[in-house]
């Protein structure tokens, strides 16, 4: 089983609204990472998590935060957003640090009004 | 840097037609090799793999080999179906035994008509 499991699938919210995003998958990988991507290109990198600490957060802005509760989920945390963070966002997972194989979930294609 | 370079698309093909993306890499350690596909309004699944040098990597009809002499892992399906239209990503991890994100090629979009 390589399932990761994401809701919502979609969410709609406007620039003052908090929300939160879900992930979670039960293979007993130890890394866990945050992806964007916008329509017609590839994944961008967010963050990741190892061993339930967040190892790199490429730049993202404050306005996303991310959280690892426990090893089998990871939350990202949403707070006044820009129509420009309009995208889906995409989880994956991974066992092996050495050949670093990603698994990812269906993702939330979200919408910022 | 790392990088991946594939050729975009969109490439058009009849039903049985074969079927070759090329991706080629430039990593500064031993990298791992991916394919991964994308469905229309889906996430990525993971295609195939290959670990090292000379690896085989295959799923689903789909070949690719690991060469490290040419810095290529070329895509091949020797007779593509209409369900085979997506969207193909090349990918490396060059993580150095830590968790890191995957560098990714463009994308190729593939149409595939009866």
């Amino acid at each position: 089983d390589t399932e990761v499991t994401q809701t919502p699938k979609h969410l709609v919210m406007g620039m003052t609204n908090k929300k939160s995003l879900k992930c979670e998958q039960h293979m007993g990988h130890r890394a866990m990472y945050w992806y964007k991507q916008k329509a017609k290109k590839p994944p961008e990198l967010m963050f990741v998590y190892s061993y339930e600490k967040l190892s790199i957060n490429e730049s993202v802005p404050s306005r996303f935060s991310p959280e690892c509760p426990n090893s089998s989920l990871l939350n990202l945390h949403l707070h006044a957003l820009q129509p420009e963070d309009s995208a889906l966002y995409l989880c994956a997972s991974s066992q092996d640090p050495a050949t670093n194989i990603q698994y990812f979930g269906a993702g939330t294609r979200l919408s910022v009004l | 840097g790392n990088s991946v370079t594939q050729m975009e698309g969109p490439v058009t093909l009849s039903e049985e037609a074969f079927l070759t993306i090329n991706c080629t890499y430039t990593a500064t350690g031993y990298p791992s090799l991916f394919w991964y596909v994308q469905y229309p309004g889906e996430g990525l699944q993971l295609l195939l793999k290959a670990t090292k040098a000379d690896d085989k990597g295959s799923n689903k009809g789909f070949e690719a080999t690991y060469r490290k002499e040419t810095t290529s892992f070329h895509l091949e399906k020797g007779s593509v179906q209409v369900s085979d239209s997506a969207v193909y990503f090349c990918a490396l991890s060059d993580s150095g035994g830590g968790a890191d994100g995957l560098t990714f090629g463009k994308g190729t979009h593939l149409i595939i008509q009866p």
